[in-house]
């Protein structure tokens, strides 16, 4: 059964510098998101992507944030400089028409 | 008003039991429902989707009231394996957007105990 993949599953660093996440979605799929999930509440959405751009992002996502599909399997989340309450997980997802179906997260830690 | 609430629970209760999770949201423009099941740090799977007409999958049986803007999900004969944080998801499409965001409810955690 297709997946969603990410790397790394786990990326500490320093307030400051920049990370990128990395996904792959399932491979027929159009529609890519991330969102991201505080320690103990809830998931919320950040960025959905279609054809190349962003369809919509939430007031999360700032211009700290950005994403690229740098090819045809990739989907990636960068934070230029990173703060304090960035720590979460992020889940990257993709779509169809239909279900998202998410991927196992990258757990980021920012000291 | 949070956009998709649920009761955050937990819910203790012992194999067999059948046990309700309700969850009301307040953006009329949602368009399609869902629940997740989530595991302790990891991923939302879904569980199913919600349809107004009512649908069941096994012991599992969702129902969505578009009037009361209002989600439920019976869970039967519960199983250990049932223990999980169940998430109310809403998707909304602003128009021309197929994918939409989906908006999740804080959750409400099963602990199915022997």
């Amino acid at each position: 059964e297709p997946e969603v993949t990410q790397t790394p599953s786990h990326q500490v660093t320093q307030m400051g510098q920049e990370v990128i996440l990395r996904c792959v979605p399932i491979s027929n799929h159009l529609y890519f998101y991330w969102y991201r999930q505080i320690l103990g509440q809830k998931v919320e959405f950040l960025v959905s992507f279609y054809n190349n751009e962003i369809s919509e992002k939430s007031e999360i996502f700032d211009d700290q944030f950005s994403v690229e599909r740098p090819d045809g399997s990739n989907f990636t989340l960068k934070i230029r400089s990173t703060k304090l309450e960035d720590s979460a997980m992020y889940f990257c997802a993709s779509s169809g028409r239909g279900i998202q179906y998410f991927g196992p997260g990258t757990r980021l830690l920012v000291l | 008003r949070k956009e998709v609430e649920q009761d955050p629970g937990p819910f203790n209760v012992p194999e067999g039991a059948t046990v309700a999770f309700n969850c009301t949201y307040s953006n009329s423009a949602s368009q399609s429902f869902f629940w997740y099941r989530q595991d302790c740090r990891k991923e939302p799977k879904l569980l199913m989707s919600v349809y107004s007409s009512g649908n069941e999958d096994g012991r599992f049986t969702a129902q969505l009231n578009r009037a009361s803007q209002y989600i439920s999900l019976l869970i039967r004969d519960s199983k250990l394996s049932d223990s999980a944080t169940y998430l109310c998801v809403v998707n909304i499409r602003p128009v021309g957007n197929q994918g939409g965001k989906l908006i999740f409810g804080q959750g409400t955690e099963l602990s199915v105990k022997p």
